[in-house]
């Protein structure tokens, strides 16, 4: 049981590159996050899921694009990166039933840098 | 705007004392309030949450205490040990909210031996 796996683990990118970070997790989770931490900020949501097929917006959106093709899978997408996306990326999921809350498990992070 | 505030930005405690983090928040709808624990390199992990029916929970030498009329919750770490040297972050979230987490600033613990 891997729990939540990311990839890459690092990255350097030059402005206006483009890039997919992926985030996998294996204990059938329905909701999935995308977060970026910095420094002083703690961790900001960029985007979520609640099932297959289905995203919506977080705090911070402007600038990423995902998608849940697969239930397992949440893609985070850069299409033409800024220095100001340098980050350590996140990605978690959690279980859910009806409108209860449960623990967030979290991936391991990719740092990217923009240069 | 920070919805959730967390106090210190850093702290350093001789091993055997006691840590206190604290937060607060605006938002009256918020109902479940983690503590996360984060090593370096490490993704965050849940270590201790409560929500407003109660006014504290005890897990081990961890413990929230919460102040549901002064919208403070607070982590004490009895008997700090040089391997709790870690950053935590408060959150909370919304009932029905799709589990969306505000998270606070972190506070990195040093913790000497």
């Amino acid at each position: 049981n891997a729990g939540v796996t990311q990839t890459p683990k690092f990255r350097v990118l030059k402005t206006g590159q483009s890039m997919t970070l992926l985030c996998a997790q294996d204990m059938n989770h329905e909701y999935m996050y995308w977060y970026r931490q910095d420094p002083g900020m703690g961790l900001r949501l960029i985007h979520y899921s609640v099932g297959e097929g289905t995203t919506a917006k977080g705090e911070v959106p402007d600038g990423y694009n995902v998608s849940r093709l697969k239930k397992q899978n949440f893609l985070l997408g850069l299409e033409s990166a800024a220095p100001s996306q340098t980050s350590v990326y996140f990605c978690a999921s959690t279980l859910t039933a009806g409108t209860s809350t449960y623990e967030q498990y979290f991936g391991p992070g990719t740092r990217l840098t923009v240069t | 705007q920070q919805q959730v505030k967390q106090s210190p930005q850093s702290l350093i405690v001789q091993k055997g004392g006691i840590s206190i983090i604290n937060c607060a928040y605006e938002n009256t709808a918020f109902d479940y309030f983690p503590w996360y624990q984060q090593f370096p390199g490490k993704g965050p992990a849940l270590l201790i949450a409560i929500r407003p029916d109660v006014s504290e929970k005890k897990e081990g030498r961890f413990t929230i205490s919460f102040n549901k009329s002064a919208k403070q919750f607070s982590l004490h770490i009895m008997d700090s040990q040089p391997g709790d040297s870690a950053t935590y972050f408060c959150a909370a979230s919304v009932a029905g909210g799709y589990n969306k987490l505000i998270f606070g600033a972190g506070t990195r613990l040093a913790v000497h031996p």
